[in-house]
């Protein structure tokens, strides 16, 4: 198995500039989330899906941000327009309703927003 | 108060001793209590998975359950310095399959 696959590992961008992560969880996972990771904040749940379908955004730190899973193996995070407090690395897991509720995480997007 | 908490360290330990990390729950219905290990710049890994109160045994691991006291630790026996890096405490206080997180226990094993 894969695991979860985060594309691309490293952001450099400047502000206000749109940026885009993608994830392809774990085949035959049903959940998927995406988190933001901080020196200050710690590890932040921003929104989850269950079967494609959007469960809890309320994570989603504010209308620049906006997450998508148009099929059962990709998703999306947009930021636009990206601010330099969107610094952080994100990182997208996902779980199964067989896996005893255990995330598998991917390796993480580092952004950098100048 | 935050609903996980966890002393953020770093807690220093000498190899070869037992490394115990705690972590403390607000909500008295969480059914499912897990330890994460995280290494500098990696992402997280399931360290031990534990639901009902008691201790659970995975080689050197050991987690320990208490819902009366609301509290779940994690007892790592014969440090080694690999055993370094942030362990995340995350709860899952219901069906939905979201875990509240710990802001972590940083663990330094000296040799």
């Amino acid at each position: 198995d894969a695991g979860v696959i985060q594309s691309p590992r490293h952001e450099v961008t400047e502000m206000g500039q749109e940026v885009t992560l993608r994830c392809k969880p774990i085949s035959g996972h049903d959940y998927l989330f995406w988190y933001r990771q901080t020196m200050m904040r710690g590890l932040e749940l921003l929104i989850y899906f269950n079967n494609n379908v959007p469960i809890d955004d309320s994570g989603m730190p504010e209308d620049r941000f906006s997450a998508k899973m148009p099929n059962a193996s990709f998703s999306t995070l947009k930021i636009q327009p990206s601010e330099p407090r969107d610094s952080a690395v994100y990182f997208c897991a996902s779980t199964s309703v067989y896996g005893q509720e255990t995330q598998y995480f991917g390796p993480g997007t580092r952004l950098l927003v100048l | 108060q935050k609903e996980v908490e966890q002393n953020s360290g770093p807690l220093s330990v000498p190899e070869g001793a037992i490394a115990s990390l705690n972590c403390t729950y607000s909500d008295r219905g969480s059914q499912s209590f897990f330890w994460y290990r995280q290494y500098s710049g990696k992402s997280p890994e399931l360290i031990m998975s534990i639901y009902s109160n008691g201790d659970k045994e995975d080689g050197r691991f050991t987690a320990q359950l208490n819902k009366a006291s609301q509290y779940v630790s994690l007892l790592i026996r014969d440090s080694q310095p690999s055993d370094s890096a942030t362990y995340l405490c995350a709860v899952n206080r219901g069906s939905n399959y979201q875990l509240i997180w710990g802001a972590g226990t940083k663990l330094i094993i000296k040799p």
